[in-house]
């Protein structure tokens, strides 16, 4: 599976919008782009999943460029509660295991 | 749904004890996973099942980690000897597709 880069921390008020950039220059054609976050002392939690359409779910919206080697995770309107470890994990299609990596930690700040 | 279940949530042992750490899937889904989080190594998948078959366990650390699913909506994961270097959270995981739902998490000290 390609291999992901993100940003070891980021900070966002409440109330705007958070973006988290995901970088996975290497993905191939059966690659999909997961996300998922780990509030603190909790196990993971799927956010949501693409592979070359933007997506958008009642949590976020995913959105993958043309040439698929980066995209972004959005978090619309965040709450303290949306405070934890964001994952982008890129799997092959077919492919049941996830490798996480170290995450990008989102802190939301009142 | 109650969720994927594990026990117990918190296990302190002495080394070279053996502990059994127990996880219910969500009813209906045919895979489960076993994974491991530490500060150090973050988190790594052990091992997974599919259709109560193990697929993949070429992430368990070495011999002394075994681990079962004798049936749809059971599994276990058994360390024998423990050693303090396996202090660790260990999750739980079982999906049907795409998406895998984790339990709460065993937090397991060895002293």
């Amino acid at each position: 599976d390609a291999k992901t880069t993100q940003p070891p921390s980021m900070d966002c008020a409440e109330g705007r919008a958070a973006n988290l950039p995901c970088n996975h220059s290497t993905i191939s054609g059966n690659e999909y782009v997961y996300w998922y976050r780990q509030i603190h002392s909790q196990g993971p939690q799927y956010i949501i999943h693409g592979l070359k359409n933007n997506e958008t779910n009642e949590m976020a919206s995913l959105i993958i460029t043309e040439d698929r080697k980066s995209s972004t995770l959005i978090l619309p309107h965040a709450t303290l509660r949306d405070t934890a470890v964001y994952y982008c994990i890129v799997v092959a299609g077919g492919n049941e295991k996830l490798t996480f990596g170290t995450g990008t930690r989102l802190t939301i700040i009142p | 749904d109650a969720g994927v279940i594990q026990s117990p949530r918190h296990e302190v042992t002495e080394m070279g004890q053996e502990v059994t750490l127990r996880c219910k899937p969500i009813s209906g889904h045919n895979s489960l996973f076993w994974y491991r989080q530490t500060m150090m190594r973050g988190l790594e998948l052990l091992i997974y099942f599919n259709n109560n078959v193990p697929i993949d366990d070429s992430g368990m650390p070495e011999d002394r980690f075994s681990a079962k699913m004798p049936n749809a909506s059971f599994s276990t994961l058994k360390i024998q000897p423990s050693e303090p270097r396996d202090s660790a959270v260990y999750f739980c995981a079982s999906s049907f597709r795409y998406e895998q739902y984790f339990g709460p998490g065993t937090r397991l000290t060895v002293t």
